[in-house]
């Protein structure tokens, strides 16, 4: 069955230094992925959606990814700030169908100032 | 900015009894979901909804579970018989019309629901 991974489960880095986070895909070849930002005992966040024929998509400080030869995105935040320290989602489509998100578990990125 | 909102925040019952969370969508949106996310672990896709129909649900929403929209702005979900490992955050969320094919879906703040 599909799977949506996210092997790290926590990331600490400096305040100020690129946060890279990785999402990997096997058994489909999804059409998107999506990055969510989920902070503590609140609901995830949309942030990107990278379709499958783009290469690299940006907003404000944040850069994804679509590898479709590795079968990975990956999430970067640039010149990261303590503000940032969340859980990050990486999620896609479901094997059939379109309607519900196929989440990932999430890597939790600490910034330290 | 219009959101997803959700009560009760934090719900605490006893197993066996039921529970209801609510939701109230996004106004303009047409296709509503839920989801929950126990402690620690992913979130879960349960079922979502459009046009006043179930259109999909996961293996996790069995008989025990049901939803409805009882009116233009409430979507509700129900636990009719609660086990413990119902012990879990429930998220709503919505999206927009048909034809967003990339579905961007918003969440609510959840409802943390404690079986005891």
């Amino acid at each position: 069955s599909q799977k949506i991974e996210q092997n790290s489960e926590a990331l600490n880095i400096q305040e100020g230094k690129t946060a890279t986070l990785t999402c990997n895909y096997t058994n489909y070849s999804p059409a998107y992925l999506q990055w969510y930002r989920q902070d503590p005992g609140r609901g995830p966040v949309f942030l990107l959606l990278i379709r499958e024929n783009e290469k690299e998509k940006r907003k404000e400080r944040l850069k994804v990814t679509f590898d479709t030869t590795l079968k990975q995105s990956l999430f970067h935040i640039t010149a990261s700030q303590p503000a940032d320290s969340a859980t990050y989602l990486c999620a896609g489509p479901p094997d059939s169908g379109n309607t519900p998100l196929v989440f990932g578990k999430g890597t939790r990125l600490s910034v330290i100032a | 900015e219009p959101e997803v909102t959700q009560t009760p925040s934090h719900q605490v019952t006893q197993m066996g009894q039921e529970v209801i969370l609510r939701c109230v969508p996004i106004s303009n949106h047409l296709y509503f979901y839920w989801y929950r996310q126990i402690l620690g672990q992913k979130v879960e896709f349960l079922v979502s909804f459009y046009n006043n129909e179930i259109s999909e649900k996961s293996e996790i929403f069995d008989d025990q579970f049901s939803v409805e929209r009882p009116d233009g702005s409430n979507f509700t979900l129900k636990i009719r018989s609660t086990k413990l490992e119902d012990s879990a955050m429930y998220f709503c969320a919505s999206s927009p019309q048909r034809g967003t094919v990339y579905n961007e879906q918003f969440f609510g703040p959840g409802t943390r629901l404690t079986v005891l």
